[in-house]
């Protein structure tokens, strides 16, 4: 069984340039999620998809992150423009609904210069 | 809201040897309770999970983890340490009542087993 996807892997841009990151969940995991993770830190919830459905994005910095996950499948995660500030490890990660264990992907590391 | 403490950064073990990561949480109501370990450049991957019952829960690679109510604690303990177990560890916490979907990770623990 294929884990979880994402692209790329490494990023490095400029800041206020756009950014865009892709993650494909394993098949028939309902719920997809967005983590971004600080040096040293633990993982920090962006947003999270049930189906098609962002049920949860409180912690998504609006003004400059939109997430999309059209057909509930994939998704992606764009930063426009991109701050020093957003230099970090995006991680995607996908369960099942009703389920308890998230399955993350090996995650895109972001670089702002 | 629920928080997770893991009061050590660092923890160092030689090889063989009984190794213990130390995890604390705060929730409302009934915790669900995880450990994942992340090696370098990778995802985290999950080890163990406690729902209810049993409070020594088992996990991969010979892990096991306590919980203790009253001391609102989800140590991760492993017998005998391995030089491959040198990894990044997390703890994360969800309330039983959102179906585990809302983690709050831990800020990590990196365990280093010397030979």
């Amino acid at each position: 069984e294929a884990g979880v996807v994402q692209s790329p892997r490494y990023k490095i841009i400029e800041k206020k340039q756009p950014v865009a990151f892709w993650c494909n969940p394993i098949s028939g995991h309902n719920t997809l999620y967005w983590y971004r993770q600080n040096l040293g830190q633990g993982p920090e919830l962006l947003i999270r998809y049930e189906n098609e459905e962002a049920v949860d994005d409180s912690q998504l910095p609006k003004d400059r992150f939109s997430a999309e996950r059209l057909k509930g499948v994939d998704s992606t995660l764009k930063i426009q423009p991109a701050e020093l500030g957003d230099s970090a490890v995006y991680l995607c990660a996908s369960s099942l609904v009703g389920y308890n264990e998230q399955f993350f992907g090996p995650g895109t590391r972001l670089t702002v210069l | 809201a629920q928080s997770v403490a893991q009061p050590e950064d660092q923890v160092n073990v030689a090889e063989g040897n009984p190794l213990t990561v130390k995890c604390t949480y705060s929730v409302s109501g009934n915790p669900y309770l995880f450990w994942y370990v992340q090696y370098p450049n990778r995802g985290l991957q999950f080890l163990l999970k406690y729902i209810t019952g049993d409070n020594l829960v088992k996990g991969s690679y010979g892990f096991e983890a306590e919980f203790n109510k009253s001391q609102t604690s989800f140590h991760l303990k492993k017998p005998s340490a391995l030089v491959s177990d040198s990894a990044l560890y997390f703890c994360a916490v969800s309330p039983s009542d959102n179906y585990g979907q809302n983690f709050v990770f831990g800020p990590g623990t990196r365990l280093s087993v010397l030979p």
